[in-house]
Order: structure tokens, then sequence, then C-alpha cells
């Protein structure tokens, strides 16, 4: 298994602030990396692909960066809708997921 | 539209058997991957397995290898996760979702999720 390392665990921010998760892998996985946001008691969403990609109808307040083994999410200017859990996920081999970051407001 | 969507939520005794579906929608069933996802209380996302529905082929992530079942019908649009004998720690919310590409891709489409409560 390629393991998948999300610092921090949980963050919180003011409103507009801008946030950053940091996410990485165990072995060099190219670009080979998804986010993906959850809400409390929904199912997860797609908003990254291909490390850097945003999948469409997502804000553009969200973005990502970086190949082979680290990586970065974030959010420009933190919204009161934005509250949720973050999670990379690896496609290099068989996919696996970060351990997640939970995100609210100060 | 592409749609999954979940049986609902069941409640179990240790020991029982469980097949849980998620019928796709809107698009080719048979050309994407069906991954399953466990979330247990608290916790983060696991990749279960994951399934081929042109051919059946199945890759498992090593975790759960021996311990579920995931197959599928082409034929009804539908994919199946399954446990012949339950434990307490199987509890947990079950979530399908639809791979873009190949087994090694991004899940674009997710169902609602299967709440599974096992419990004496």
């Amino acid at each position: 298994d390629i393991q998948m390392t999300q610092s921090p665990s949980s963050l919180s921010a003011y409103v507009g602030d801008r946030v950053t998760i940091t996410c990485q892998a165990s072995q060099d996985i190219i670009n080979n990396l998804n986010w993906y946001q959850q809400k409390p008691g929904k199912a997860p969403k797609l908003l990254i692909y291909d490390a850097s990609n945003l999948e469409t109808g997502v804000p553009s307040r969200f973005s990502g960066s970086g190949s082979g083994t680290d990586f970065t999410f974030t959010i420009s200017s933190l919204q009161p809708e934005d509250v949720a859990t973050y999670y990379c996920q690896q496609y290099d081999h068989l996919p696996t997921f970060g351990q997640g970051t939970k995100v609210d407001i100060k | 539209e592409v749609q999954l969507v979940q049986s609902g939520a069941e409640m179990k005794k240790p020991g029982e058997s469980l097949k849980i579906s998620c019928k796709g929608s809107g698009y080719t069933f048979s050309n994407h991957w069906i991954g399953w996802v466990r979330q247990m209380p608290g916790k983060g996302l696991e990749l279960m397995g994951i399934v081929y529905p042109a051919d059946s082929a199945i890759r498992y992530s090593p975790s759960f290898q021996g311990q579920v079942t995931i197959s599928a019908d082409n034929s009804i649009n539908t994919a199946y996760l399954q446990w012949s004998r339950l434990k307490a720690s199987d509890t947990a919310m079950y979530y399908c979702a639809r791979s873009k590409g190949d087994y090694k891709s991004r899940f674009d489409s997710w169902g609602q999720g299967t709440l599974v409560t096992v419990s004496s």
C-alpha cells in the first residue's frame, strides 16, 4: 500500500483566511493525486484531480499543487460553507486516502 | 445525470450475513469501475475494493481481502458488497463510488451511503 500522510489533522481559521493542507505520499506518485471534500453527514465530493485540476463546478478558491511525494491543497479565502473534512487520495496504485483534515471556522 | 443509489440502512446481529447494493444510472454502467469505501464512526475513508462490471474483474485492498465479497450484475446496473459473517467492528457507513477511468483514477460520483449497524 502507498501511505498518505495529511497535516494538520484539524485546523480552525477565520472567514477570508488562506488555508493550506499538505499531503505526503510514502513513495513517488507523480501527479496521481485527488482531493475530496466531505461535509458532515454527506458523501465525499471530488474537488481536485491530477493534483491541480479543478473539477467542473468547483469554486476557483480551491486549488491544488505538487508532484512526486509532496502535495498542497489551498482554499484562498475560507468561506462558512467550506467547513468540512478534506481528504487526499493517491491513485498511482490501488487508491488509498489520507487520514483527513477537519476545517472549521474560528 | 450520473447517479448511484444505494440500498437502505441495515441493523444486523454479529454472525449474520448481509449484501448491500449500489445501482448506477445516467451512464454506461459497464464502462466504469465501482469502488466500495468504508467510513467507520468518526474516522476516515478506506477503499475496500473495486469492481469492473463489464467483466467482474475485482481488486481488493489488502486489509479487506477475504473479509468481504464484491460483485456486480451488469444486466441490472448494480454493484454489491457482502459479508458472510458480520462482526461488531463492521459497523460503519459504506459508500459506493464511480471511478472516472480505470481502477487507478478519481472517484467522480458517489452514492448516498448505506449505514450498517452490527450489534447484539
